[in-house]
C-alpha cells in the first residue's frame, strides 16, 4: 500500500486567497510530482521535485510554487486563487532512479479538488 | 515532445471483454504503464510492460506492445461493474524520469 497523503480533499475558497495543498509520503521516495487534471481527465505536470531544496517546473506553466525543505513533504501554494485554478490537484511520489534502475511506478494521492468562487 | 493518446470513451457490457487502446510517439520509451482512476480518487498502477516485451498477462489483464506502430493495449477480460473507471496509458522514457500520461479513457461497465 502506498502512503501518500493530501490534504484537504477539497477546499472552496474566495478569489485572493492564499492556499497551500499538502501533500506528504512516508515512503521516502526522492521523487515527488504535482498534477493538475482537467475535468476533462488530462493530467498535466505542474512541478516536480528529484530531492530536498530541488524543484523544477512542469510542461504546463502554473502560477502555484512548490517547496521542498523535507524529503516527505512537498507543498503546493497559490498566493492569490482564481477561477482558474479551480481544478483536481494530485500529487506523486517515486523511485525512480537516476541510473533507470526499477520500473518507475507512480504512488499517487487521492487528490485535492479545489474550487475557487 | 512526446505525445500519448487514447480515445475517451468506452462502454461495455458486464462479462465482455473490454480492450483500451494507446498509441505514443517517443521510440526510446523504456516502460510503459497503464493506470486505473477511480471516481473521487488518484490514479493506481495496475500493469506496467518494459519495452523489450510484446505480452505481459496478469489474472484478467494482458497487455499487448508493438513497438513498430507504437501501440499499446489493455484486455480486460470477463469485465465487471466494478472495472468502471478512467484508465490511463503512460510511458517512461528520456531522461528516466519522465512519465507522460494519455488523455485517459472512461470505461462504463453496463450490467
Amino acid at each position: 500500500e502506498a502512503d501518500i497523503y493530501q490534504t484537504p480533499r477539497y477546499l472552496v475558497i474566495g478569489t485572493g486567497k492564499k492556499i497551500t495543498l499538502e501533500c506528504s509520503q512516508t515512503m521516502g521516495h526522492d521523487k515527488m510530482y504535482w498534477y493538475q487534471q482537467d475535468p476533462g481527465m488530462e493530467l498535466h505536470l505542474i512541478h516536480y521535485s528529484y530531492g530536498v531544496n530541488s524543484t523544477e517546473k512542469g510542461d504546463l506553466s502554473s502560477e502555484s510554487t512548490v517547496s521542498r525543505i523535507r524529503t516527505e513533504h512537498f507543498p503546493l501554494t497559490l498566493e492569490s486563487a482564481r477561477p482558474s485554478h479551480t481544478s483536481q490537484y494530485l500529487c506523486a511520489s517515486s523511485v525512480l532512479g537516476t541510473s533507470g534502475v526499477g520500473t518507475g511506478e507512480l504512488f499517487f494521492g487521492e487528490g485535492s479538488r479545489l474550487t475557487v468562487l | 515532445g512526446e505525445d500519448v493518446e487514447q480515445s475517451l470513451f468506452l462502454s461495455v457490457r458486464e462479462g465482455d471483454s473490454s480492450v483500451i487502446n494507446c498509441t505514443y510517439t517517443d521510440s526510446s520509451s523504456t516502460y510503459l504503464y497503464w493506470y486505473k482512476q477511480e471516481p473521487g480518487a488518484g490514479l493506481q498502477l495496475l500493469t506496467y510492460i518494459f519495452s523489450n516485451m510484446d505480452m505481459k498477462q496478469d489474472q484478467r489483464l494482458t497487455v499487448l506492445l508493438n513497438k513498430k506502430d507504437k501501440h499499446l493495449s489493455l484486455r480486460i477480460a470477463d469485465t465487471q461493474t466494478g472495472d468502471s473507471a478512467i484508465y490511463f496509458c503512460a510511458e517512461r522514457s528520456g531522461g528516466y524520469q519522465k512519465v507522460t500520461f494519455g488523455t485517459g479513457t472512461k470505461l462504463q461497465v453496463i450490467p
